[in-house]
């Protein structure tokens, strides 16, 4: 139980273009989620808190038009990096936490590997 | 604010030897403690959790850690490691109570070799 994934699992793109990255709980509903971005040899970012049906909370430093967020419904969250350059290339993991059962573990997708060319 | 320190970046170890990954953290109040083990380019599994109750806390693939609320500690043990536990390891707080965004530790590499 409590699996979440992610697609695509890798893309490459041009720079300038933007690409979007879907985050789906597969066997439980998720009204939060978060969005994690990790560089090579090092720990999680946090980016932003998901809240289904509501905006997206930023971390600091965090460019909320460059990375638009949308929580459509319960088991779905999507992260936009919209006008990408090289410098957005890294891991981008999601998580979700279950809104019944274990309401206070996050649970990881697989992450989505970013190459911007 | 939470905060989390994981102080060896790398611990070498040989297969079926004991091994500890350390963990500490720093909070006013009172928090969820996590281990998470990442393989390479994948995302992160839950190994085990400690919330209330007993300080000893079991998880999956042998691992069990120990909540220390003196020490604010919460290390990360197993008595005999095998070559697929070849993994990042990361220590992570919530706040108790909430369903709370995550600090993480900046993560231990355990390699494991014969």
């Amino acid at each position: 139980g409590a699996v979440v994934s992610q697609h695509p699992s890798w893309v490459i793109c041009k720079s300038g273009t933007s690409v979007k990255i879907e985050c789906r709980s597969l066997d439980f509903q998720a009204t939060t989620m978060f969005w994690y971005r990790q560089f090579p040899k090092q720990s999680l970012m946090l980016m932003a808190t998901s809240n289904e049906g509501s905006k997206a909370t930023y971390e600091q430093g965090v460019e909320k038009d460059k990375f638009l967020i949308n929580h459509a419904s319960l088991t779905l969250s999507t992260l936009t990096v919209t006008s990408a350059h090289p410098e957005d290339s890294s891991f981008y993991i999601c998580s979700a936490i279950p809104i019944s059962g274990h309401t206070d573990t996050q649970y990881f997708g697989p992450g989505t590997r970013l190459t911007v060319l | 604010a939470q905060s989390v320190t994981q102080l060896d970046s790398q611990v070498p170890v040989f297969e079926e030897a004991p091994v500890e990954l350390r963990c500490n953290y720093s909070s006013s109040v009172s928090v969820y403690l996590f281990w998470y083990v990442q393989y390479p380019n994948q995302g992160l599994q839950l190994l085990l959790k400690y919330l209330s109750g007993s300080t000893l806390v079991k998880g999956i693939n042998g691992f069990e850690a120990e909540f220390n609320k003196s020490q604010t500690s919460f290390h990360l043990r197993k008595p005999s490691v095998h070559i697929s536990d070849t993994a990042e390891y990361f220590c992570a707080v919530s706040v108790a109570g909430t369903a709370s965004k995550l600090t993480f530790g900046t993560g231990t590499r355990l390699q494991v070799t014969l």
